[in-house]
């Protein structure tokens, strides 16, 4: 499977300021996600991250605040902006692959980062 | 109703022990299932695909019951290494195609 490179692994930022997450995937990927887990909750999708285009946002996420670069197949950047309390969360990119054994999709996760707003 | 429930747990169970978890979905449309296993602190990693006649790995059994909505996980002969989050995931049909999440069923496996 892909092996998906995301960084930072964690980081405590102050609010009003901005974080860009990166995510590298060894290999080229048509889809490319942005979601958010909560603590204690599941993973809730903010986007899917398209190449050469806008990225396409589920309801409640907005680009003003979550804006997405991908300016390939290889690599995205999702900035959490204007940072609150309430943005603490664990961010992930994930990718979906077809499996070779099954001919299904599948998603492969990076390891997430680790948001804290102070 | 949600879109994917699940019981959170805990499923607290002693080494050796046969657990089952389910896990219910309201769009009867929907085609592909899965289960994937989280870890603490960690990124969720695909555990199996769960097929429409069932489908087993080793000491997983996942079943797909399309009457009733729902899918189910077997871990039979439980290991201290399969304390984990189990996540359900179900794609959803209409609009966009997309997969959800549930909340996820927390396991412990007791020595």
């Amino acid at each position: 499977s892909a092996v998906i490179s995301q960084k930072p692994s964690r980081d405590i930022c102050q609010r009003g300021t901005s974080l860009t997450i990166q995510c590298q995937v060894d290999s080229q990927v048509t889809m490319m996600f942005w979601y958010r887990q909560q603590p204690g909750q599941s993973l809730t999708l903010i986007a899917t991250a398209n190449q050469g285009s806008e990225a396409t946002y589920e309801s409640g996420f907005v680009i003003d605040k979550f804006p997405i670069s991908r300016p390939n197949l290889t690599f995205s950047t999702l900035t959490v902006s204007n940072m609150s309390p309430e943005d603490s969360s664990i961010y992930l990119c994930s990718v979906e692959e077809i499996s070779p054994r099954t001919q299904g999709e599948v998603y492969t996760f990076g390891s997430g980062t680790r948001l804290t707003v102070v | 109703r949600k879109e994917v429930e699940q019981d959170p747990g805990p499923f607290n169970v002693p080494e050796g022990a046969t657990v089952a978890f389910n896990c219910t979905y309201s769009n009867s449309a929907s085609q592909s299932f899965f289960w994937y296993r989280q870890d603490c602190r960690k990124e969720p990693k695909l555990l199996m695909s769960v097929y429409s006649s069932g489908n087993e790995d080793g000491r997983f059994t996942a079943q797909l019951n399309r009457a009733s909505q729902y899918i189910s996980l077997l871990i039979r002969d439980s290991k201290l290494s399969d304390s984990a989050t189990y996540l359900c995931v179900v794609n959803i049909v209409g609009g966009t195609y997309k997969y959800i999440f549930g909340t996820g069923t927390r396991l412990k496996v007791l020595a």
